[in-house]
């Protein structure tokens, strides 16, 4: 059972272009939603995380959008750059153990 | 400072062989997670420590699979009687006490077994 799906699998953006990228949850004990970045050959790295209190959150170019009704969030990358190129993982958390990953997606920023 | 670190960064291994793999956790933290990365694949979890205690471990694949972690700080997964379903890149997270939904990973480990 996937707790967290994660779309699109793959995106390409143009540079300067707004990413998107969606995830939705089944579970509703999560509390608890980052996102992470991990670029080839390294360990993933979080970026940017939402609790289901508030509805976005932003950090300089990065944006979690969250709708806790439909159980879904998202994260959006504004003015996205080649080195934004990366694979981004959502995750969900709730309660003291390991976090739901979602299967990620793979960005590529066209210069 | 320094991140989490992982050795060694590749494995690899023959079949049916034991291996184990260390991770050293940010000086501080007190939560330690495993996960497991297959090709294509999102973050699988593993187990987690709290302290040197390991309350749940159900998200181990299967009794091959075991981990420790001594001293509140270095923790060893190791794998006995390696399969090659078992080639994947493992990774290692740790989290301070004062925010422990904040995971942070090392560069994990990539097992090849052959």
């Amino acid at each position: 059972q996937q707790q967290v799906k994660q779309s699109p699998q793959s995106l390409i953006v143009q540079k300067g272009g707004i990413s998107i990228i969606n995830c939705a949850y089944e579970n509703t004990a999560f509390d608890y939603f980052p996102w992470y970045q991990q670029f080839p050959g390294k360990g993933p790295a979080l970026l940017i995380a939402i609790r289901p209190d508030v509805s976005e959150k932003k950090e300089g170019r990065f944006t979690i959008s969250f709708n806790k009704s439909a159980k879904q969030f998202s994260l959006h990358i504004m003015d996205s750059q080649p080195g934004d190129s990366a694979t981004y993982f959502c995750a969900a958390r709730g309660g003291a153990d390991g976090l739901t990953f979602g299967k990620g997606t793979h960005l590529i920023i066209q210069p | 400072g320094a991140g989490v670190s992982q050795s060694p960064s590749n494995k690899v291994t023959e079949k049916g062989k034991d291996v184990e793999l260390r991770c050293d956790p940010i000086s501080g933290h007190t939560a330690l997670y495993w996960y497991r990365q297959s090709l294509g694949q999102g973050l699988e979890f593993l187990i987690y420590f709290q302290g040197n205690s390991a309350p749940d471990k159900s998200g181990l694949p299967s009794d091959r699979f075991s981990a420790e972690r001594t001293g509140g700080s270095v923790s060893t997964l190791t794998i006995q009687r390696t399969q090659q379903e078992d080639s994947a890149v493992y990774l290692c997270a740790s989290s301070p006490e004062i925010a422990l939904y904040e995971q942070y990973f090392g560069p994990g480990t990539r097992l090849t077994v052959t």
